[in-house]
C-alpha cells in the first residue's frame, strides 16, 4: 500500500531557482492538500484541491503554484526559490464526505541557500 | 478563523507514567478535533478524532482524548508511556464545510525517558 507518495525526499535549490514538488496518491481521493513545516510553527496549509482541474490558496501560499491535472496527483511549484522557503513541505489527502482522516506523505526536505 | 494553542511545546516523562498534552481551540463555528502524531523524519499519522457524539474518543496506542465544549479543550492522555511513544503530537481542528482543511497547533514534543 504506497498511500502518498512525495518526489523527491530532499533537494537543495540556490536562490531564485525554480523546482516542483510531485505528490501521488494512490487512494483515489478527492482532496489533496500541501502543508510546510517550519520548527515551532506547526504545519500550515500552502494550497489545496478539492478535486481534479480544481486549487485553492491556503493560509501561506505567496510564491508557490499548484496544479492538479490529474486525480492522483498535486504538484507544487516554485517559481523563484527564496531562503524563507527552506522547509520540510507535506502533501496529504482526504477521501472527504465522513472520512475525515487525513494522509500524509513522508515529506520534502528543501533548503534554499 | 479558527486557531489551535498547545499549551506545552516539551514534555519529559518517564517510562510507564501517566501523561497529557493540552490542547485548547478557539473557533466561531463547531469544528472537528484531531490529534496526530509525528514519529522522527516521518510524516502524520492520526491518532484520534471526534467528530460528534461521545466526548471521550479512544485512539490508537493506547491514547484517548475528551472533548470539553465548555473549555474548548480537547486534551490527549495515555495511562502509562512507552519509549516508542516519543514524538511530536500535533492537534488540529477542521470546520465542517471546510473542505477538511485542518488548522494544527505548533506540536508538543513528547519524551519519553527510561
Amino acid at each position: 500500500n504506497a498511500g502518498v507518495t512525495q518526489t523527491p525526499k530532499f533537494r537543495v535549490l540556490k536562490t531564485g531557482q525554480s523546482m516542483t514538488l510531485l505528490c501521488a496518491q494512490d487512494m483515489n481521493h478527492e482532496y489533496m492538500y500541501w502543508y510546510r513545516q517550519d520548527p515551532g510553527m506547526g504545519l500550515r496549509l500552502i494550497h489545496y484541491s478539492v478535486g481534479e482541474g480544481t486549487t485553492a490558496k491556503g493560509e501561506v501560499p505567496d510564491g508557490y503554484n499548484v496544479s492538479r491535472l490529474k486525480k492522483q496527483n498535486f504538484l507544487l511549484g516554485l517559481e523563484s526559490a527564496a531562503p524563507s522557503q527552506t522547509s520540510v513541505y507535506f502533501c496529504a489527502s482526504t477521501q472527504g464526505q465522513m472520512n475525515t482522516e487525513a494522509f500524509f506523505g513522508q515529506g520534502t526536505r528543501l533548503t534554499v541557500v | 478563523a479558527q486557531s489551535v494553542t498547545q499549551l506545552d511545546s516539551q514534555v519529559p516523562v518517564f517510562e510507564e507514567a501517566p501523561v497529557e498534552l493540552r490542547c485548547n481551540y478557539s473557533s466561531s463555528v463547531s469544528v472537528y478535533l484531531f490529534w496526530y502524531v509525528q514519529y522522527p523524519n516521518q510524516g502524520l499519522q492520526l491518532l484520534l478524532k471526534y467528530l460528534s457524539g461521545s466526548t471521550l474518543v479512544k485512539g490508537i496506542n493506547g491514547f484517548e482524548a475528551e472533548f470539553n465544549k465548555s473549555q474548548t479543550s480537547f486534551h490527549l492522555r495515555k495511562p502509562s508511556v512507552h519509549i516508542s511513544d516519543t514524538a511530536e503530537y500535533f492537534c488540529a481542528v477542521s470546520p465542517p464545510g471546510s473542505n477538511y482543511k485542518l488548522t494544527f497547533g505548533k506540536g508538543t514534543l513528547l519524551t519519553v525517558n527510561p
